[in-house]
């Protein structure tokens, strides 16, 4: 079945740049999405990418895909300590709205 | 919208003992999506309804747990009887679909369910 990876954590100093990597296996995927998680709540939809599209810039988050490598990446600029959360990678593909989730980056924003 | 409404937000029950966790998802989203996450596995999508039939529930641990969607505005689990390893946190999810063309899930602020 379709998989998602991520690595499980990332720790960069406030006001730096983060990239949080995903890879996937579905080719026929059609949607790619970030959502971010904070402690004690559910997932919130952050941005999400069409499988035709390259890059997607949303303020401070910038997206890119890499259909060929099933790559996706997400740039978060001048990051801040309120970015520290859970962040999931996941993709739809296929006929039904099956989403499946990466296994989630932590990221910690240091002061 | 108040977005998806779950109830309770905690649940501490003894082994053996029937929980029952309610959704509420979004007006006029046609998909509903029942999770569950822990520290050792993650996010895991436990089954799935399209205009209030389930479609998939192979993510379904086993016989104690059934859901149901009676209608557009409501969806439960239900874990009968309950076990210590259900201990997790319950997430409901709807979605517009195609409607929006983009499929994104909504979350509700999930159920902590803690069985002893």
């Amino acid at each position: 079945g379709e998989d998602v990876e991520q690595s499980l954590f990332l720790s960069v100093r406030e006001g730096d740049s983060s990239v949080i990597n995903c890879t996937y296996t579905d080719s026929s995927s059609t949607y790619l999405y970030w959502y971010k998680q904070e402690p004690g709540a559910g997932l919130q939809l952050l941005t999400y990418i069409f499988s035709n599209m390259d890059m997607k810039q949303d303020q401070r988050l910038t997206v890119l895909l890499n259909k060929k490598d099933k790559h996706l990446s997400l740039r978060i600029a001048d990051t801040q300590t309120g970015d520290s959360a859970i962040y999931f990678c996941a993709e739809i593909g296929g006929g039904y709205q099956k989403v499946t989730f990466g296994t989630g980056t932590k990221l910690q924003v240091i002061p | 919208d108040a977005g998806v409404i779950q109830s309770p937000r905690h649940e501490v029950t003894e082994m053996g003992q029937e929980v029952t966790l309610r959704c509420k998802p979004i007006s006029g989203h046609n998909s509903l999506f029942w999770y569950r996450q822990t520290m050792m596995r993650g996010l895991e999508l436990l089954i799935y309804f399209n205009n209030n039939v389930p479609i998939d529930d192979s993510g379904m641990p086993e016989d104690r747990f059934s859901a149901k969607m009676p209608n557009a505005s409501f969806s439960t689990l239900k874990i009968q009887p309950s076990e210590p390893r259900d201990s997790a946190v319950y997430f409901c999810a709807s979605s517009p679909g195609g409607t929006k063309g983009s499929y994104e899930q909504y979350f509700g602020p999930g159920t902590r369910l803690t069985v002893t």
